[in-house]
Formats: structure tokens, C-alpha cells, sequence
């Protein structure tokens, strides 16, 4: 089975700088891989995909994410964020059962 | 935003007693499913459903049991509340389980005391 790990449990970036989180999976094959956000007392948001073809997709919001597969990884990345980019993020991959298996999730807090 | 709601929003309940949560879709999807989020351990699949009663278990599926009657309704049902099974509840929806993509509910908050 497919498994998920979101390395960094809390990040503390400053608005305007750039974020980057971690997302390394396991899998023989290439799988379907996701990104979510989950604001405070929200559902999760899709914010972008991966399939296959262009490596670098992206999503809502001004994120965009990277899948490298020599390194088993799928970060996402935002050039600067914005306090409304405080929200729990996790990473998610859909290989060979037809189930999604989630992250433990990453917590972005913005200072001002 | 997908058409899904979660009813009731936050719930507090005693041991014992039996729960239903309920997911309502607008969107006519046939793929349902039922998550429990808790801290550490992102979303883990509760039970799922690939069409009206059609349904099978996911990775903490004991004390749980779902049902389909209609495409726009999945219920989960908590036969006899534990404290363990406070949590967070998510419903998602999806239109093709090949494509993965899943659309989430806003979520319900059960506490058991």
C-alpha cells in the first residue's frame, strides 16, 4: 500500500515570503498525487493535481507544486504568501486501490 | 464549491448511545466517502460506497457502519459511541474513483463523553 509523509508538522513563515512544503510519498508506480487546504473549521479545498505530463503543475491560490520522481516528492510552493495562507495544507496520493491516502498534514502559520 | 453538506455540524453525545452522521450531495456522484480527521493523523477512510447499496469498509471501519439508499445520501452511523470516536467527520465525493479526485463536506464535529 501506498504511504504519505509530510515531513514538517508546523511551518512559520512572514507575509510576503516564499513557503515550501514537503511531500514524499511511496509507490512503485507513478501515482495521482494532491494538495489540499483545510482553513480553521473549514472542509478540505483542492488546490491542485498531478496526473501525469508536465511535472510542474498549477493550482488555485498562486500555489503551484513539483513532482519529481527520482525523489518520490510532490512540494508545493507559493512565491509569497499572504495571511490568508494560514491553514493546515496536506498532501495526498491515489495509487492502485482507487483510495486516497492522506498526509499528517503541515500547519502554516503567517506573522505579520 | 461541490454541493455536499454534513448534518448535524457539531454534535455531543454520551457513551453508548447510538449517532448518525448524514452527507447530502447535489452533485450525483456515485462515489461517497466517510473520514475521521485526527490530529497526527491527516484523514483516514472510514467506509466508502461505490453506488446506492453499494459500500465497503475502509481502514477504521470497526464501530462504524454506513448506509446508501439513495445516489445523494450516505450515512454513517456510530452503532454505540466511544470516547475514541471523537473526531472530526468529513464526507467526500468523487465522480470517477479512477481520477482519485475527491471533493470534501465541511465537516462534523462528535465529541463522546
Amino acid at each position: 500500500a501506498q504511504s504519505v509523509t509530510q515531513p514538517d508538522i508546523h511551518i512559520t513563515v512572514s507575509e510576503g515570503a516564499s513557503l515550501e512544503l514537503r511531500c514524499n510519498y511511496s509507490y512503485g508506480a507513478t501515482p495521482y498525487l494532491f494538495w489540499y487546504v483545510q482553513s480553521p473549521g473549514q472542509g478540505l479545498q483542492l488546490l491542485l493535481k498531478y496526473f501525469s505530463g508536465d511535472t510542474l503543475v498549477q493550482g488555485i491560490k498562486g500555489f503551484e507544486a513539483e513532482f519529481k520522481r527520482s525523489q518520490s516528492s510532490f512540494n508545493l510552493r507559493k512565491p509569497s504568501v499572504h495571511w490568508s495562507d494560514a491553514a493546515e495544507y496536506f498532501c495526498a496520493v491515489g495509487a492502485g486501490d482507487y483510495k486516497l491516502s492522506f498526509g499528517a498534514g503541515t500547519t502554516v502559520t503567517v506573522r505579520a | 464549491d461541490a454541493g455536499i453538506t454534513q448534518s448535524p455540524r457539531h454534535k455531543v453525545t454520551e457513551t453508548g448511545t447510538p449517532v448518525t452522521l448524514r452527507c447530502h450531495q447535489t452533485e450525483n456522484h456515485r462515489y461517497m466517502y466517510w473520514y475521521r480527521q485526527d490530529p497526527g493523523h491527516g484523514l483516514r477512510l472510514i467506509h466508502y460506497s461505490y453506488g446506492v447499496k453499494d459500500t465497503d469498509k475502509g481502514e477504521v471501519s470497526d464501530g462504524y457502519s454506513v448506509s446508501r439508499s439513495k445516489t445523494e445520501d450516505f450515512l454513517l452511523t456510530l452503532e454505540s459511541a466511544t470516547s475514541s470516536q471523537t473526531s472530526v467527520y468529513f464526507c467526500a465525493i468523487s465522480e470517477s474513483r479512477i481520477s482519485y479526485e475527491q471533493y470534501f463536506g465541511p465537516g462534523t464535529r462528535l465529541t463522546v463523553t
